[in-house]
């Protein structure tokens, strides 16, 4: 079946840039989207692309999907101390709308 | 516009009881998906509800049921609770034809 991965904790300073990794392995997928969660909330969707798009600009957010290697990643820039959460990675596939989910990436802002 | 609504926020149950936790889509949405968050776990896909017909299935045992009503709010249901129910449930609404699925603050269950 599908499965999403994502590397487990990402620590950066503030100010910095921070890059979240993710790979996929359904090529049919659709949509490809990041979400943000922060202790005992839901989730925040905080950007997407879909699947016949290289980049995605969103003010301090870049998203970049290649779709030879299944790898998407998310850039955030200027990172802040509120930029701390986790960042699950989550893609659509062509029927209906079922998200196959990354386990979450941590991200520490140190000041 | 409001968001994704979900109750009850927090729920204690005890093992072998049944519970039934309710999400309101936004406004227009007619798709309502339902996920299970748990540490060991992660997120996992539950069921899927698009205009009162379930559309697709996770792999959860049957004792996990769902229903969508007329004015697209859903419920699901677990039967027999068990110890490992306990989890974070979250609803996801989309509309037609669009690709975002915007969720709700989750209800979080301890089974007991």
């Amino acid at each position: 079946g599908e499965d999403v991965e994502q590397s487990l904790f990402l620590s950066v300073r503030e100010g910095d840039s921070s890059v979240i990794n993710c790979t996929y392995t359904d090529s049919s997928s659709t949509y490809l989207y990041w979400y943000k969660q922060e202790p005992g909330a839901g989730l925040q969707l905080l950007t997407y692309i879909f699947s016949n798009m290289d980049m995605k600009q969103d003010q301090r957010l870049t998203v970049l999907l290649n779709k030879k290697d299944k790898h998407l990643s998310l850039r955030i820039a200027d990172t802040q101390t509120g930029d701390s959460a986790i960042y699950f990675c989550a893609v659509k596939g062509e029927y209906g709308n079922k998200l196959v989910f990354g386990a979450g990436t941590i991200l520490r802002v140190k000041s | 516009k409001a968001g994704v609504t979900q109750t009850p926020r927090y729920l204690i149950k005890t093992r072998g009881q049944q519970v039934t936790l309710s999400c309101s889509p936004i406004s227009g949405h007619r798709s309502v998906s339902w996920y299970q968050q748990t540490p060991g776990q992660g997120l996992q896909f539950l069921f899927e509800y698009f205009s009162e017909t379930q559309r697709n299935k996770g792999n959860f045992p049957g004792r996990f049921s769902g229903r969508q009503f007329s004015n697209s709010r859903s419920e699901m249901n677990v039967s027999t609770l068990e110890l490992g129910d306990s989890a974070l449930y979250l609803c996801a609404s989309s509309a037609p034809g669009e690709g975002k699925a915007f969720f709700g603050q989750g209800t979080r269950l301890t089974v007991v």
